[in-house]
């Protein structure tokens, strides 16, 4: 079975732009939820997607959205890129059945550097 | 609130040595616990997990974790470490009480030395 995907695997771009971030999720998982890593911050909760519909969403201001498709892939926009956007943003997969206790499937992550 | 502390940011063992990665949590309702570990340059891969039922959980590539329930605490340890042990460790907590999100902590740097 093939892992999560997440695309592209590196980005570079300038404040102002705005970038998508695509995942792909374990065939059969439902839920999918995105994380921004950096080094000083540690590993911040986004959103979380349960069946196209957003089920959990962090603390990130309005720039930061997503969505799921019906297919479970989800992508993450980000809208007018500031320099601490930069980061590895993660995203990660599971049945979705108990949210509580299910472990979480990563992804290798996509690392966005805004310059 | 929900947090999660891991107290250290790094950890520094002898290869063969037993290694303990520290993680203390706050919640109002009954703890989910988690640990994941980071390899360089890669996504988290789940290591263990605690719900209910023995304190002691078994997880992957050796490693087990305590729950201690009056000390709020879920620390991470393997009796004799590996090199490829070295990585960094995410203590993960979730209220299972409610659907709130999961809670991590800043994460500890293990360093194994031959």
């Amino acid at each position: 079975k093939a892992g999560v995907t997440q695309t592209p695997r590196y980005l570079i771009k300038t404040r102002g732009q705005q970038v998508t971030l695509s995942c792909s999720p374990i065939s059969g998982h439902r839920s999918v939820s995105w994380y921004q890593q950096t080094p000083g911050q540690g590993l911040q909760f986004l959103f979380e997607y349960f069946s196209e519909t957003q089920r959990n969403k962090g603390n990130f201001p309005g720039r930061f959205s997503g969505r799921q498709f019906s297919n479970s892939r989800s992508e993450m926009n980000v809208s007018t890129l500031e320099l601490g956007d930069s980061a590895l943003y993660l995203c990660a997969s599971s049945p979705g059945v108990s949210a509580t206790n299910e472990k979480l499937f990563f992804g290798s992550g996509t690392q966005l550097s805004v310059l | 609130a929900q947090s999660v502390a891991q107290p250290e940011d790094q950890v520094n063992v002898a290869e063969g040595n037993p290694l303990t990665v520290k993680c203390t949590y706050s919640v109002s309702g009954n703890p989910y616990l988690f640990w994941y570990v980071q390899y360089p340059n890669r996504g988290l891969q789940f290591l263990l997990k605690y719900i209910t039922g023995d304190n002691l959980v078994k997880g992957s590539y050796g490693f087990e974790a305590e729950f201690n329930k009056s000390q709020t605490s879920f620390h991470l340890k393997k009796p004799s470490a590996l090199v490829s042990d070295s990585a960094l460790y995410f203590c993960a907590v979730r209220d299972g009480d409610s659907n709130y999100q999961l809670i991590w902590g800043a994460g500890t740097k293990l360093i194994i030395k031959p």
